[in-house]
């Protein structure tokens, strides 16, 4: 399989644990992105990477979210001390990108459904 | 910020009917609009999309318009199939914020029998 693969796909937690999701993206694509997926809502943007360079961080991204593209290569979201509002879907998109001013398809993972308890 | 609205939120159509979906966008920087499908439990994929240089996209049964005056894109499926059935989203991104997409909150078009 040569799309975008997230693990866990599922994790149930309990509130104040913290948990770590990691994505790999389509290989040779150099942006990566994390959104956030609430049932009957559409993804909504957390953060995105170029390379091992994170760019830009959503509001929404609280200081209990960490994200990290070490080489360039994998991702991985670490959210600290879990709270029941952080039940949601976590998706990890990549793409290719020429430039600041190009908009490319954006290829999405399965996400990994997050519950806490 | 952008802000990416949707109709209706859900849409029944008999199979072979046609089915549209209306979405408005408020940013007049937004020049990238593609469209997900996403079936239950499954990740979003990309089915059409759109930049603003172009009013009209096709490919088979499906086709996108854009607006730039009023800000609005829309979604034609033809001759609807059972398959077709899904979670349809909307989405914008701004010139110079790669692909930061803002969606809409999505329609669940059902095709029956």
């Amino acid at each position: 399989d040569t799309g975008v693969s997230q693990d866990p796909r599922h994790k149930i937690t309990k509130r104040g644990q913290n948990v770590t999701f990691r994505c790999d993206p389509i290989s040779e694509h150099n942006r990566l992105y994390w959104y956030r997926q609430t049932l009957g809502q559409g993804p909504e943007f957390l953060t995105y990477f170029q390379n091992e360079a994170q760019l830009e961080k959503s509001r929404l991204l609280s200081d209990r979210f960490s994200a990290e593209r070490p080489k360039g290569s994998f991702s991985t979201l670490e959210i600290q001390r879990t709270e029941q509002g952080d039940s949601a879907m976590y998706l990890c998109a990549s793409s290719f990108g020429l430039g600041s001013n190009h908009n490319e398809k954006l290829f999405f993972g399965s996400g990994t459904q997050l519950s806490v308890l | 910020g952008e802000n990416v609205e949707q109709h209706p939120s859900t849409l029944s159509v008999q199979e072979g009917d046609s089915a549209v979906i209306k979405c408005t966008y408020s940013d007049s920087a937004s020049n990238y609009f593609p469209w997900y499908k996403q079936e239950l439990g499954k990740r979003p994929q990309l089915i059409i999309d759109i930049r603003s240089n172009v009013g009209e996209k096709k490919d088979q049964r499906i086709a996108v318009t854009l607006n730039k005056t009023a800000k609005h894109f829309s979604l034609h499926i033809t001759e609807t199939q059972p398959e077709d059935s899904a979670v349809y989203f909307c989405a914008a991104s701004i010139a110079g914020t790669a692909s930061k997409l803002t969606f809409g909150t999505g329609t669940r078009l059902q095709v029956t029998l």
